[in-house]
């Protein structure tokens, strides 16, 4: 299986914040992996695919970016609807992982 | 557009079978285009596929629980079904059904969960 580490779990930071939150892939994915932003009692919502292709309908300010094992979640200036929880999950093999998550909390 | 809503008994006990259901509107589970996908979340934890129903039937199961887990699709109903045996309390989970077309696509259409407890 890929294991992929997302660290920290935790990240605390403020409005208007640029954030950025890292995955590492155990072995190389290429551009198969997806981020996706999770509040309390709700569904992943997928918010980048392909490393960098931001989902229709969620707004610019997040972007996606890297290849093979190293990737990375930007949010260029946190909003206050931002503050979840974010996964990544690898998309180049079976079985489907996620990242263990990385919540951003209000400073 | 498409939705998914899972439905299952919310309580189950421990060594009895788990069974629960996702009804897709919007779209056909007969259609070859999708694959049709179980995701489990328990309680303050992170997010485990559990596997997949493609339209003819060919299924797809993580490792870790494939001697426990079928997946069924019921075309007459649009729905597909995750059985899961012999529970234990680690099954305690939010369940998810979700959509995705494979070929490295992401999961872009998800139910809303259901929660599903063992306990006796």
């Amino acid at each position: 299986d890929i294991q992929l580490t997302q660290s920290p779990s935790f990240l605390s930071a403020s409005v208007g914040d640029r954030v950025t939150i890292p995955c590492r892939a155990s072995q190389g994915i290429s551009r198969y992996l997806a981020w996706y932003q999770q509040k309390p009692g709700k569904a992943p919502k997928l918010l980048i695919y392909s490393a960098s292709t931001l989902q229709s309908g969620v707004p610019s300010r997040f972007s996606g970016s890297g290849s093979g094992t190293e990737f990375t979640l930007t949010i260029s200036s946190l909003q206050p609807e931002d503050f979840a929880t974010y996964y990544c999950q690898q998309l180049n093999s079976y079985p489907r992982t996620f990242g263990q998550g990385t919540k951003v909390e209000i400073k | 557009q498409v939705q998914l809503q899972e439905s299952g008994p919310g309580l189950v006990k421990p060594s009895e079978t788990l069974s629960l259901t996702c009804t897709v509107s919007g779209g056909s589970v007969s259609s070859g285009s999708y694959y049709w996908n179980w995701i489990r979340q328990p309680p303050g934890k992170g997010l485990e596929w559990i596997g997949y129903i493609y339209y003819r039937g060919s299924t797809n199961y993580n490792p870790s629980l494939k001697s426990r887990v079928t997946i069924s699709v019921d075309p007459s109903k649009n729905q597909f079904s995750l059985q899961l045996t012999s529970v234990t309390a680690a099954d305690t989970a939010v369940y998810y059904c979700a959509r995705d077309t494979g070929y490295g696509d992401p999961f872009h259409y998800w139910g809303q969960g259901t929660l599903l407890t063992v306990s006796s």
